[in-house]
């Protein structure tokens, strides 16, 4: 199975920061790659998929980056809204796996 | 507008069966895979299993190979997760989600709000 190793874990930052996540792949996984957001007792909301291209509705300081097997998310001038944790999923091959989960609060 | 409605969460003792259900409305069911994605309380997301768009193709995670079984029904746009030998580490809220494509692994783009099952 493909892993995903996600970092950090969590992270505390303030509004206006500039907050990358990372997700490593154990293999490649071409640009099969979606990030998610969750808020506590929400559904996962998908922000990006296929490494770089943004949902519809997601505001444009979301983007998303690759070199080789690290993947990156990242968010331009936080805003308070964006307090919620992120995951990484591959969907390049069965099962699909997620990452760990990076929480975002406020410092 | 896709709808992805997910019931038949209960609780359940160790070693109890139950079947999950999610009634999906708004596009063309029998022409995308489906996912089923699970979280523990206060935990991360975790890919269960899938079903082609046909229901011919099906995959699981290790942990519930053998205990869990996926399937559709494209006639009633109905996609149903049967689960057997449940134990406390099955406790989640079980989520179901439409794939982009219908047969090869892509991009989950829909999730329903999901149904919470717990064993004790």
């Amino acid at each position: 199975d493909i892993q995903m190793t996600q970092s950090p874990s969590s992270l505390s930052a303030s509004v206006g920061d500039r907050v990358t996540i990372t997700c490593r792949a154990s293999q490649d996984i071409r640009n099969d790659l979606d990030w998610y957001q969750q808020k506590p007792g929400k559904v996962p909301k998908r922000l990006i998929y296929g490494t770089f291209t943004l949902q519809s509705g997601v505001p444009s300081r979301f983007s998303g980056s690759r070199f080789e097997t690290e993947f990156n998310l990242t968010i331009n001038s936080l805003q308070s809204e964006d307090f919620a944790t992120y995951y990484c999923l591959q969907h390049t091959t069965y099962p699909y796996t997620f990452g760990q989960g990076t929480k975002v609060d406020i410092k | 507008e896709v709808q992805l409605l997910e019931s038949g969460g209960d609780l359940k003792q160790p070693g109890g069966s139950l079947r999950l259900s999610c009634a999906a409305s708004g596009f063309s069911f029998g022409g995308y895979a489906m996912s089923w994605v699970r979280q523990a309380p206060g935990k991360g997301l975790e890919w269960v299993s899938g079903i082609s768009g046909s229901g011919a193709t099906t995959y699981y995670v290790d942990s519930v190979r053998g205990r869990f079984t996926i399937s559709r029904d494209n006639s009633q746009n109905t996609l149903y997760l049967h689960m057997h030998s449940l134990g406390a580490e099955d406790t989640a809220v079980y989520y179901c989600a439409k794939a982009e494509r219908g047969y090869s692994p892509s991009s989950l783009d829909y999730w329903g709000q999901g149904t919470l099952v717990s064993v004790s």
